[in-house]
């Protein structure tokens, strides 16, 4: 049973576009909620994250969309580049789990040069 | 500041062989984590320690030991290898963000082959 699902599973973007990840979550008690990027042959790596008191948060051309209504939240990335290309993570986790990280399955994005 | 080291970076073993999975950090993180990573499958929690001495089992930690004698080491021991183990493994530690969660500092991964 997936608690956080993650969607598309592939994703090909053509430079300068937008990139649009999606997940949705069951879990209410949730409160926490990162995107990881991971290069090929490399951990993944915290890219941004957001808590559910907002509704959105920018970094630079990635922001974070959380509708806590619907128990969704998903990462654009604007001007999409080719060194944008990675597995993208999205992760769920609550205070009361120890933090433990729930984890989307990922989705590989490729931006076209 | 060297983060999170993992060693060896690839290993092959043959069914029933035994190893350990190196793991070391220098960031003075008090949890400590290990995943497996499967085609399709994410992201998958072993074990983890929330600090020297307290170890406790993810949601695949058959055939897997840990132990946690020092905040830095956080090996990870395969029994008798399996094909079934045959993954690429990553250990993370964390520590607390600004906002308020948990962020993970990951090392580059062990890419194990088990024939």
């Amino acid at each position: 049973q997936q608690q956080v699902k993650q969607s598309p599973q592939s994703l090909i973007v053509q430079k300068g576009g937008i990139s649009i990840i999606n997940c949705a979550y069951e879990n209410t008690a949730f409160d926490y909620f990162p995107w990881y990027q991971q290069f090929p042959g490399k951990g993944p790596a915290l890219l941004i994250a957001i808590r559910p008191d907002v509704s959105e948060k920018k970094e630079g051309r990635f922001t974070i969309s959380f509708n806590k209504s619907a128990k969704q939240f998903s990462l654009h990335i604007m001007d999409s580049q080719p060194g944008d290309s990675a597995t993208y993570f999205c992760a769920a986790a609550n205070a009361g789990n120890n933090r433990k990280l729930i984890w989307g399955l990922g989705t590989s994005l490729a931006v076209n040069p | 500041n060297a983060g999170v080291t993992q060693t060896p970076k690839f290993q092959v073993l043959k069914t029933g062989q035994s190893m350990t999975l190196q793991c070391a950090q220098d960031m003075n993180h008090e949890y400590m984590s290990w995943y497996r990573q499967d085609p399709g499958m994410g992201l998958r929690l072993i074990h983890y320690s929330v600090g020297a001495g307290i170890t406790d089992q993810g949601e695949v930690p058959n055939g897997y030991n840990v132990s946690r004698s020092t905040t830095e080491d956080f090996p990870l021991r395969l029994l008798s290898a399996a094909p079934s183990q045959t993954s690429v493994y990553f250990c993370a530690s964390s520590y607390r963000t600004g906002t308020g969660g948990r962020g993970y500092t990951f090392g580059s991964g062990t890419r194990l082959t088990v024939v």
